[in-house]
């Protein structure tokens, strides 16, 4: 299995607050994605990282941002939570192949009250 | 922009029956084509891949995949079903070129199999 450990695993918090994930991987893989999962929707991009310092958004990025100061680090941040964005999230990597087979970690669920 | 259909989203079979769950997706050229599967509380796991060569593509627990340019479709197929196999499947495409990395999955289907 490939590296990969998200923290924390569950989290309860109130709307309005911030809320930091995080995503560690000892494969030093260049490429990270977060997702979140809502049923009916499958897996969502939110944001994605293609080395340190880079990161670009993906398609439901609005109230979310990232960082990647290392290379085995991705923060996912929500700087003010909202009810709607209770749901479970997913960290992956990947190596720069042409395949881009990506890596999913265990997952954080996270709920907003 | 790519997208990626599961019209079933839950099926049943019986254990030891075949099974069939479908996938289509939506991009003028070959995308590449994943097939994940995800335990209860789980994260994901690849099943299979194709990106080039032989239609037919094998993967892992038994389970085959096939990409029909024509029909615009990867299902994936297994033979005789086990009941560790109840899952939720997703079909997954990454258009490459400027969307390189960037995977959309479908819906996923649920499956269920009785004993």
């Amino acid at each position: 299995d490939a590296g990969i450990t998200q923290s924390p695993r569950h989290k309860v918090t109130e709307t309005g607050t911030p809320v930091t994930l995080r995503c560690h991987q000892t494969e030093n893989h260049r490429y990270m994605y977060w997702y979140r999962q809502d049923p009916g929707h499958g897996l969502r991009l939110i944001h994605y990282s293609y080395g340190v310092k880079d990161t670009d958004k993906g398609e439901v990025s609005d109230g979310y941002s990232v960082s990647r100061s290392k290379t085995e680090d991705f923060l996912l941040t929500l700087e003010s939570a909202t009810s709607s964005q209770t749901s479970v999230y997913f960290c992956a990597i990947s190596e720069e192949t042409i395949s881009n087979e990506q890596f999913f970690g265990p997952g954080t669920r996270l709920t907003v009250l | 922009a790519q997208s990626v259909t599961q019209p079933d989203i839950h099926i049943t079979v019986s254990e030891g029956a075949s099974l069939e769950l479908r996938c289509n997706y939506s991009y003028g050229a070959t995308p590449y084509l994943f097939w994940y599967v995800q335990s209860p509380g789980q994260g994901l796991q690849l099943l299979l891949k194709y990106f080039s060569g032989d239609t037919l593509v094998q993967g892992i627990k038994g389970f085959e995949a096939e990409f029909k340019r024509s029909q615009s479709s990867f299902n994936l197929r297994k033979p005789s079903v086990h009941w560790s196999d109840a899952a939720e499947y997703f079909c997954a495409v990454n258009a490459g070129g400027t969307s390189y990395g960037k995977l959309t999955f479908g819906q996923g289907t649920i499956l269920t199999v009785h004993p």
